[in-house]
């Protein structure tokens, strides 16, 4: 069974700019969450999505959307990009679940944006 | 706030030797606890979880029992290989404002020693 795939691995950006990373989760798993992570942060919960509607929704301006499509396939948008942005965001895909964490959830490599 | 505090890393240890890393939490209410571990170059991966106070997760020879009375998940293990070394994050779970929202402590790098 393949893995979590993330697209793309590593992006560069300028302040202002707009973003999409993609997440492809384990097939047959609807549950699809996104983190941020950075070195001054740590690991940060952004939102879930499950069956195409958002579950959950962590702490974080609006800048920073999601959705997810019917094959479950999740894409996160972070608008007028910031320099704090610059992070490791990682996608996580578990089967089912009152909340992904609660199931085993599968991460990603994620993808790496630098904000210049 | 809520929050998850563990001990700063990284650990070494020999291999055979005890493991504990501390993690303690804060948070309104009853969370569930998780402790989830990464190795070099994969994903994060959950380790063992605990749903309720007195509860013990155990998974792989490691051990955690939810402690409400101290606010604390320790992770424990009796005789560390080579192959445990990685970093290990511990977080809980808690309902707010309609959705459940994961909070995972800064991670604790282990090393273990042939």
């Amino acid at each position: 069974k393949a893995g979590v795939t993330q697209t793309p691995r590593y992006l560069i950006k300028t302040r202002g700019q707009q973003v999409t990373l993609s997440c492809s989760p384990i097939s047959g798993h609807r549950s699809v969450s996104w983190y941020q992570q950075t070195p001054g942060q740590g690991l940060q919960f952004l939102f879930e999505y499950f069956s195409e509607t958002q579950r959950n929704k962590g702490n974080f301006p609006g800048r920073f959307s999601g959705r997810q499509f019917s094959n479950s396939r999740s894409e996160m948008n972070v608008s007028t990009l910031e320099l704090g942005d610059s992070a490791l965001y990682l996608c996580a895909s578990s089967s089912s679940g009152t909340s992904g964490i609660q199931e085993t959830q599968y991460f990603g490599p994620g993808t790496r944006l630098l904000v210049l | 706030g809520d929050s998850v505090t563990q001990m700063e890393g990284p650990v070494t240890l020999s291999e055979e030797a005890f493991l504990t890393i501390n993690c303690t939490y804060t948070a309104t209410g009853y969370p569930s606890l998780f402790w989830y571990v990464q190795y070099p170059g994969e994903g994060l991966q959950l380790l063992l979880k605990a749903t309720k106070a007195d509860d013990k997760g155990s998974n792989k020879g490691f051990e955690a029992t939810y402690r409400k009375e101290t606010t604390s998940f320790h992770l424990e293990k009796g005789s560390v290989q080579v192959s445990d070394s990685a970093v290990y994050f511990c977080a809980h779970l808690l309902r707010s404002g309609g959705s459940y929202i994961p909070t995972f402590g800064r991670g604790t790098s282990l090393i273990v020693h042939p």
